[in-house]
């Protein structure tokens, strides 16, 4: 366990699906972010949280909806997905500019 | 524009031998963080280098920063089968006072035993 959780591991879903990924921390940090891992494509920044208020956007579809009801707990909310979209969703935290500490990520594929 | 892209894409080596992987950038950062993958689980961050610093150790890692050519080095002494991974070398800028890292696609690392 690296410090920071994230539920499920795995996750299949139909595109006319509701389904939530969530992240939990109990390091003190105080940021928070969403990134997605497509195979051969970087990692891409979502969106990210400082402090619970949301700083960044990187011009994300919304059928991707994050959560932050505190500074602890970090939601994505997806719903009408496409194929494209199957992906490792990563979440991961800091303090300031310091190392991130990321979970173990969720598996997505969308069917 | 891409931050962080890493050279060589892929690097075998045998067990023992040492691995350098380079990475570079393209505007000016406030430090450049070195992570590791394995198996598409989650990223383990290794070392971190801020700007005004040249050169960082943590037990076997040696990271190098250049900031007048936009590059760093990681590199890996005595390496160990355990070493092979996927490595990341990532860089945060100023303007934010949270972290707000860019990463590269990385490089693959196999050592074989």
């Amino acid at each position: 366990e690296t410090g920071v959780t994230q539920t499920p591991r795995h996750l299949v879903m139909g595109m006319t699906n509701k389904k939530s990924l969530k992240c939990e921390q109990h390091l003190g940090h105080n940021a928070m972010y969403w990134y997605k891992q497509s195979a051969k494509k970087p990692l891409e920044l979502m969106f990210v949280y400082n402090f619970k208020e949301q700083t960044e956007n990187n011009s994300v579809p919304s059928r991707f909806s994050p959560e932050c009801p505190n500074s602890s707990h970090l939601f994505l909310h997806l719903h009408t997905l496409q194929p494209e979209d199957s992906a490792l969703y990563l979440c991961a935290s800091s303090q300031d500019k310091g190392g991130y500490t990321f979970g173990s990520g969720t598996r997505l594929t969308v069917v | 524009s891409q931050q962080g892209e890493e050279d060589p894409q892929a690097l075998s080596i045998q067990e023992g031998e040492n691995a350098t992987m380079n990475c570079s950038y393209k505007t000016s950062i406030n430090n450049l963080q070195w992570y590791r993958q394995n198996s598409g689980r989650g990223l383990v961050h290794l070392i971190l280098i801020r700007s005004n610093e040249r050169e960082k150790h943590s037990g076997r890692l040696r990271v190098t920063l250049d900031t007048s050519k936009k590059s760093s080095s990681l590199l890996i002494t005595a390496s160990r089968a355990a070493d092979t991974a996927s490595y990341f070398c990532a860089t945060a800028h100023g303007g934010t006072s949270y972290g707000k890292l860019t990463f590269g696609q990385g490089t693959i690392l196999t050592v074989h035993p």
